[in-house]
């Protein structure tokens, strides 16, 4: 079946401009995350959506990152006046339920500010 | 914040020999899961053992987990070019649902 598919694969953009990454979860997940990697860098929590409830934003790093999701479905990251710092790899995952939170992720987007 | 730390942090084998990495992390945990990654992009789930199992095996890969210690090793049996990546644990607090990654172990399998 169809895994998490996230797009744009690779983003080049330049300081100062806003950028959105999509994330599509597998079917039926209901959980649904954000992460950054940075080079050679663990991954860091960025927001966790599940279901209908408030989402926990608790890991964006400023008030320039945002998320939203859809219908319980497509999530979009959003980066606001994009710095120079943000440049890292964003991954998407998704789980079928918050107890057993094996997680399954998308192949990320590169994002490069310049 | 990490919670997890694996060491080492690279470590180059030969093909057919054994690969074994270790992950400590601070909190209770209610499991603790190991990814691979390869490339730098999406990570692959490749296995996950609850605090209350002790060892479970996937194919030629074996993990440990001692909460005693909270520590946990992943062993890869008879190595391959292709498990050349980097692994990662990661835990879920007992009290949380956000899985918390260590900076990895870099495997590089040479033939």
């Amino acid at each position: 079946g169809a895994g998490v598919s996230q797009s744009p694969s690779n983003k080049v953009t330049e300081k100062g401009k806003d950028v959105e990454l999509r994330c599509d979860p597998i079917s039926g997940h209901t959980a649904l995350y954000w992460y950054r990697q940075s080079l050679g860098q663990g991954l860091e929590f960025l927001i966790y959506f599940q279901g209908n409830s408030a989402p926990d934003k608790s890991g964006l790093p400023s008030d320039r990152f945002s998320a939203e999701r859809t219908g319980g479905s497509v999530s979009t990251l959003t980066i606001q006046r994009t710095q120079q710092e943000d440049s890292a790899v964003y991954l998407c995952a998704s789980s079928h339920h918050q107890g057993y939170n094996e997680q399954f992720f998308g192949p990320g987007t590169r994002l490069t500010v310049l | 914040s990490q919670q997890g730390e694996e060491d080492p942090q690279a470590l180059s084998i030969q093909e057919g020999e054994n690969a074994t990495m270790n992950c400590s992390y601070k909190t209770s945990i209610n499991n603790l899961q190991w990814y691979r990654q390869n490339s730098g992009r999406g990570l692959v789930h490749l296995i996950l053992i609850r605090s209350n199992e002790r060892e479970k095996h996937s194919g030629r890969l074996r993990v440990t987990l001692d909460t005693s210690k909270k520590s946990s090793s992943l062993l890869i049996t008879a190595s391959r070019a292709a498990d050349t990546a980097s692994y990662f644990c990661a835990t879920d607090d007992s009290n949380d649902y956000k899985l918390s990654f260590g900076a990895g172990t870099t495997v590089t399998v040479r033939a």
